[in-house]
């Protein structure tokens, strides 16, 4: 299985500025055929169930705000939001689909400083 | 609009079987490319991947469960449904399902159901 880590675990930052999570594959997720990488971000507000943010490491899905961006490849990924809001408030999540069985990190906690 | 929602028991003892139902609306799993997974999340605890099953009955189990997982669909419901045996309590938490997206067997997931959170305890 592909291990997935992120770091930090946690992390305080003020509004308006901006937030960096880090998520880390243990073998390259980067599809050569294709040149992509096989790499999504989700959301998991309190309560609420995840909410997918960006696929292919940098492609944001519909409707997702364009403060949120996804960089990286390889091994390494980076899910920036450029402006922290107080709507922005969750556990962040990166997933793997490059090969079987899909495997999540375990998840980066954002709140307000 | 595309839903899915998650039914079953929200209590079940040691050793019995769990069977949960997702009930998907707005797409339909007989359409080409379309599946859908289960996931779990214990109590302030990360995403864990279960099974997958595809419009043309291709399924994925976690290597670690497969033993004890079996997913199946019925299309004339649009309903997939997940079982696990011999439950534990190590194995209390919210259950999801969620379309699996993308045009790759495995894909990324969205959306997701709202959950339901089954306990296991005598």
């Amino acid at each position: 299985d592909i291990v997935m880590t992120q770091s930090p675990d946690s992390l305080a930052v003020s509004l308006g500025e901006r937030a960096t999570i880090n998520c880390k594959s243990s073998q390259s997720v980067l599809y050569s055929s294709n040149s992509k990488n096989y790499l999504a971000w989700y959301q998991q507000k309190p309560g609420r169930p995840p909410k997918l943010l960006i696929y292919w490491a940098s492609t944001r899905e519909s409707g997702v705000p364009d403060r949120f961006s996804g960089s990286g490849s390889g091994t390494d990924f980076t899910l920036t939001i450029s402006s922290l809001q107080a709507e922005d408030v969750a556990v962040y999540y990166c997933q793997q689909y490059y090969s079987s069985p899909p495997t999540f990190g375990p998840g980066t906690k954002v709140d307000i400083k | 609009q595309i839903t899915l929602k998650e039914s079953g028991p929200t209590l079940v003892k040691p050793t019995q079987t769990l069977t949960l139902t997702c009930t998907l609306s707005g797409f339909a799993l007989t359409t080409n490319g379309v599946g859908v997974g289960w996931i779990r999340q214990p109590p302030g605890k990360a995403l864990e991947w279960l099974a997958l099953i595809h419009w043309d009955d291709d399924k994925h189990y976690s290597p670690s469960l497969k033993s004890r997982l079996t997913i199946t669909k019925d299309p004339s419901k649009n309903q997939v449904v997940l079982t696990m045996t011999n439950m534990d309590p190590v194995d209390t938490a919210t259950y999801y399902c969620a379309r699996k997206v993308g045009p790759v067997k495995i894909g990324w997931f969205g959306p997701w159901g709202q959950g339901v959170l089954v306990t296991v305890s005598s």
